[in-house]
């Protein structure tokens, strides 16, 4: 089973900063990776998949990269909408495995 | 649009069967050339994968899970459905279903979930 595991935790970031979080995979999953933001009391809503390509209707300030074992969400200028919970997930092979996910504050 | 609910009871007993099931309106199951999704998220944790099915039946599961998740799949009424049997209080969380992508099991569309309760 592929393990992923996300850093930090908890990011406190400035509206307009940038916020980087990471993602690692325990073997690699190629590009087979996605990024979601929940928000409290919603569900996960999907913001990147094939490590890179933004969902439709996503703002273009959410970019991903990364290949292998190695993937990053970046946020470029945050807003404060963007407080939530993002979790990375693989979906290389079976079992699909998620992320404990990442805490995004607003400073 | 398409939408998916989760419909269910809301309240299971421990050692009984949890069973869920989504329904999909604005597209159709049998479209999908991926695996549909069951993922629940206990209160104020992360998400877990639960099981994932094909619109001809085909399955995987969680292997934590695997012994008691049964997912299956009513393309005549446009469904597909969860159990989890000998459920414990560990079992309480928010289910959601969810709909996969255009290019594999990453899941682009959620349902709204739907909270389960382990008690007596």
């Amino acid at each position: 089973e592929m393990v992923m595991t996300q850093s930090p935790a908890t990011l406190s970031v400035s509206p307009g900063e940038r916020a980087t979080l990471s993602c690692r995979a325990s073997q690699s999953v190629s590009s087979n990776l996605a990024w979601y933001q929940q928000k409290p009391g919603q569900g996960p809503r999907l913001l990147i998949y094939g490590a890179s390509t933004r969902a439709t209707g996503i703002p273009t300030r959410f970019s991903g990269s990364g290949s292998g074992t190695e993937f990053t969400l970046t946020i470029s200028s945050l807003q404060s909408e963007d407080s939530a919970v993002y979790y990375c997930q693989q979906y290389h092979n079976w079992p699909l495995t998620f992320g404990g996910g990442t805490k995004v504050e607003i400073k | 649009q398409l939408q998916l609910q989760e419909s269910g009871p809301g309240l299971v007993k421990p050692s009984e069967t949890l069973s869920l099931t989504c329904t999909v309106s604005g597209g159709s199951i049998s479209s999908s050339y991926y695996y549909w999704g069951w993922i629940r998220q206990p209160p104020g944790k992360g998400l877990e994968w639960i099981g994932s099915i094909y619109y001809s039946g085909g399955t995987y599961y969680n292997p934590s899970l695997k012994s008691r998740v049964t997912i299956s799949v009513d393309t005549s009424n446009n469904q597909f459905s969860l159990q989890l049997s000998s459920v414990t209080a560990a079992d309480t969380a928010v289910y959601y279903c969810a709909r996969p992508g255009r290019g594999g099991s990453y899941y682009d569309s959620w349902g709204q979930g739907t909270l389960v309760t382990v008690s007596s």
